[in-house]
Formats: C-alpha cells, sequence, structure tokens
C-alpha cells in the first residue's frame, strides 16, 4: 500500500536557520505529493505541491523537490522565521486511485525561536 | 478566497450519543473527504464521496459512520453512537477539478471529545 514517513519531531531552530524536513514515500502507482501546514489551533493549509519527477514545489520561501529515484520530498526552507513554528505534513494522493484519498505522514512540529 | 468551513469548532459528547459533525465545502466544489486526527497521530482519511454518493471508506469508516449532503451546501459526517475512541479532530476537504493531481482544500476542523 501506500505510506509516507517523515522524520521524526519536534524540531527546534532558531530564527534564520535553515530547515530540512525529510519525506520518503512508498507508493504502487506514480503520485502527487504534497506538504501541508498546520499552524497553531487552525486546520491543514496547503504548502506546496509537486505532480511529477523533479517537479519543484515552492511557496513562502519553502522548497521541495520530487525526487523519483529516492522516493523523497524533503521540505527545505533557507532562513526560518517564528511565524513558521507550526507542525508540516507530508501527503501523497495517488492518481491512479479512484477518488484519490491523501495519505499522511505523522507530521513534524517545527518550533523557531527568537 | 473561498475556504471550507466546519462546524461546531468544539464538540462534547456523551458516550453512546450520536453526534452530527457539519462541513460546507466550497462552493463549486465536486469531491468531498472526512478525514481524523487522533491527538498526536497522524491524519487519517476516513471517506470520500463524489455525485452523491461514497467513493471510497477505510475501514475505520464502520457502520457507525455515515456521511450525507442533504441539500447544494452542506456536507455532514454522522457517528450513531460514539465511543471514547472517537475522541479526535475531524477534518472536512473538497476538491473542485476532475484532475487528480489538483489539492484538497481542509476546513479548520472541529475537535470531537466524547466523555
Amino acid at each position: 500500500g501506500n505510506s509516507v514517513t517523515q522524520m521524526e519531531g519536534p524540531v527546534t531552530l532558531s530564527e534564520e536557520a535553515f530547515l530540512t524536513i525529510n519525506c520518503t514515500y512508498t507508493a504502487t502507482g506514480y503520485p502527487s505529493l504534497f506538504w501541508y501546514v498546520q499552524y497553531p489551533g487552525e486546520g491543514l493549509q496547503l504548502l506546496l505541491k509537486a505532480t511529477k519527477a523533479d517537479d519543484k514545489g515552492s511557496n513562502k520561501g519553502f522548497e521541495a523537490t520530487y525526487r523519483k529515484e529516492t522516493t523523497s520530498f524533503h521540505l527545505e526552507k533557507g532562513s526560518v522565521q517564528v511565524s513558521d513554528s507550526a507542525v508540516y505534513f507530508c501527503a501523497l494522493s495517488d492518481r491512479n486511485s479512484g477518488n484519490t484519498p491523501l495519505v499522511f505522514g505523522k507530521g513534524t512540529r517545527l518550533s523557531v525561536i527568537a | 478566497e473561498p475556504e471550507v468551513t466546519q462546524t461546531p469548532s468544539h464538540q462534547v459528547t456523551q458516550m453512546g450519543q450520536e453526534v452530527i459533525l457539519r462541513c460546507v465545502p466550497i462552493s463549486n466544489h465536486l469531491y468531498f473527504y472526512w478525514y481524523r486526527q487522533i491527538l498526536g497521530q497522524k491524519v487519517e482519511f476516513l471517506v470520500s464521496f463524489y455525485n452523491n454518493e461514497i467513493s471510497e471508506k477505510s475501514e475505520i469508516f464502520d457502520d457507525q459512520f455515515s456521511v450525507e449532503r442533504p441539500d447544494g451546501s452542506n456536507f455532514t459526517l454522522k457517528i450513531r453512537s460514539t465511543k471514547l475512541e472517537d475522541s479526535a479532530m475531524y477534518f472536512c476537504a473538497s476538491r473542485g477539478e476532475q484532475a487528480r493531481n489538483q489539492p484538497q482544500h481542509f476546513g479548520d476542523g472541529t475537535r470531537l471529545s466524547i466523555l
């Protein structure tokens, strides 16, 4: 079956530090890949996506590249801010599936301190 | 920007009682979903809904659960006889386009607490 594995949190960084959150996936088909972010007390918001190999998704300074050869979609940001503190979820949807439910990783909590 | 809205934001219910969680998907969306997140755990798929019927459901979505789109705007999740382990955050999501790589848009969730 399909699955997503994320690095365990929590991750604590100082402001302006470099962020990497690792994500690898297992999929029977050719999935689309997503990063969602959950700010405290809020729902899930789409951060970025990539739909084919070597695509780079980017938004708000975050980037992730779809690597088919390593089945990875690591999230990076060059300089984090306190406002980036949230839980980050890597997810996939199998485009061969009927109504494409998302499969999520366990989430990685990021805390950025000033 | 249009949003998915969920009500209530927090629901407290006695074990064994029925509960209905409500969602208003984005107005021109066609595909609807419910997910849940038990505290500290991953977000899990419950059910997807299209064209007035269930498209897919997970093993979590047993006979105690049902979904309905009673009118043109609401999409509800009913739990018939709640159990303690149903305590979780429940998220509704919707997607508009036919293309399967389009993202799902989520509401802010309903926190369900079973006593």
